[in-house]
């Protein structure tokens, strides 16, 4: 069946820094969405992408929707406490089911 | 514009009892989803309703777990009976494309 792997799993940041996580498929995607989940809440939508080669920001995020279709990036530039948590990312096929990552956990430095 | 509801957001049971979940979609939004979550995993699809039929329930332990739809709007979802293994959150979701957008969850504890 299809698979996602993200990476990394975790990640220690100093405040100011900029971050990347990346997930790679065994097949082709239609679809990229970008996750965040702060604990006791459900995922917040933070970006999708729906062409091959799409590069969208929101603010600081930028997501791209890699060119083979089997990978997605996402960037957030100049972390600031509140991007602490954990970023999912889940790709649609042609089958319309959703596939996640198992997460990027985002932790500040002290 | 109102956000998906669910309730209860804790929930703790003994073993062999039985639960329900409730949710309550964002309006217009006819796919519904309920997804379990065990910790430090991503989110699992249960079932998938598109109006008030069941589009994929291919992972839903259909000897304990049961799930409706009925008017095509609100959604519940039942255990019975719970396991230990059923403690995580169960979250449910909508969406009108491919965008999903999720609630804040039920934690369920199974002691």
């Amino acid at each position: 069946g299809q698979q996602l792997n993200q990476s990394p799993q975790s990640m220690f940041i100093q405040e100011g820094e900029d971050v990347s996580m990346n997930c790679t498929s065994s097949s082709i995607f239609n679809t990229w969405l970008w996750y965040k989940q702060d604990p006791g809440e459900g995922p917040v939508l933070l970006i999708a992408l729906y062409k091959a080669g799409e590069l969208t920001s929101n603010g600081r995020l930028t997501a791209q929707f890699g060119i083979t279709r089997k990978d997605s990036f996402l960037n957030i530039s100049a972390s600031i406490p509140s991007d602490v948590g954990i970023y999912f990312c889940a790709g649609r096929g042609s089958n319309y089911q959703l596939i996640w990552g198992a997460g990027t956990k985002l932790i500040i430095k002290p | 514009e109102a956000g998906v509801a669910q309730s209860p957001r804790y929930k703790i049971i003994e073993k062999r009892q039985s639960v329900a979940f409730w949710c309550n979609p964002i309006s217009g939004h006819a796919t519904l989803y309920w997804y379990q979550q065990i910790l430090g995993q991503g989110p699992k699809l249960l079932i998938q309703f598109q109006n008030n039929g069941v589009v994929d329930d291919s992972q839903l332990p259909k000897d304990r777990f049961s799930a409706e739809r009925l008017k095509g709007v609100d959604s519940t979802l039942k255990i019975q009976p719970a396991k230990l293994e059923d403690s995580a959150v169960y979250l449910c979701a909508s969406s009108f494309s491919a965008e999903q957008y999720f609630g804040p969850g039920t934690r369920l504890t199974v002691t």
